[in-house]
């Protein structure tokens, strides 16, 4: 079974509409992380999340929110969805215990906005 | 701002050869780690380092760790076709606890 699964895993829309990507996790992580990928590019962090009440924007945050329901979830929205942000998407779970900060990533979610 | 630099960019060679992956970072740190990605897929880590001076290895991957040159390296000894992927080093902001990933390392390689 997945440690860390995303839904949907593929979607595509149209320019303006609202869409959220979910994510969860059973590692018993407490930190959640949503990244982006653009093809050829490395990944840029969207939002982290250290715990329920602790949400932090990263370098690409406009255009996104998050919601942490449950410490084993976390979900991204595209509130007025446009072309630019059609990526493929992964969320990542790491745990302070040990002191570092591995992260440990889901299957990706490949978002197309037409 | 932390930046993380990669190169080679693309990296085609032979099976039987060796190469090394280079990955250098702008500002202190001493946590590092690698991942793998295969085309269309999710990112599996492949090596964390943790001190100045660590080594880590697994089959023909050995990745390193200079934290005073603020370098890392991935070796590949004696490359198969499996190895084929794209690699990445991402670094730990310290005290942001966040990663900062390179740009990645498309390697192929070629029977």
């Amino acid at each position: 079974d997945a440690d860390v699964t995303q839904t949907p895993r593929n979607r595509i829309t149209k320019t303006g509409k609202r869409i959220m990507l979910e994510c969860s996790q059973t590692k018993g992580h407490d930190r959640m992380y949503w990244y982006r990928q653009d093809p050829g590019l490395g990944l840029q962090l969207i939002y982290y999340s250290f715990d329920v009440k602790d949400i932090n924007k990263g370098e690409i945050s406009d255009g996104y929110s998050v919601s942490r329901q449950a410490q084993a979830k976390f979900s991204l929205s595209l509130e007025s969805a446009i072309p630019n942000q059609t990526a493929l998407y992964f969320c990542a779970t790491s745990s302070i215990q040990g002191g570092y900060n591995e992260q440990f990533f889901g299957p990706g979610t490949r978002l197309t906005v037409l | 701002e932390l930046k993380v630099e990669q190169n080679p960019l693309f990296l085609s060679m032979q099976e039987g050869k060796n190469y090394t992956i280079y990955c250098n970072y702008s500002t202190t740190s001493d946590r590092l780690y690698w991942y793998r990605q295969d085309p269309g897929k999710s990112l599996e880590s492949l090596f964390v380092l943790l001190s100045n001076g660590a080594v880590k290895q697994e089959g023909r991957l050995m990745a390193s760790l200079d934290t005073k040159a603020r370098l890392s390296t991935l070796h590949i000894t004696a490359a198969v076709h499996d190895l084929s992927a794209t690699y990445f080093c991402a670094v730990d902001l310290q005290g942001a606890q966040k990663l900062v990933f390179g740009q990645g390392t498309r390697l192929t390689i070629n029977p």
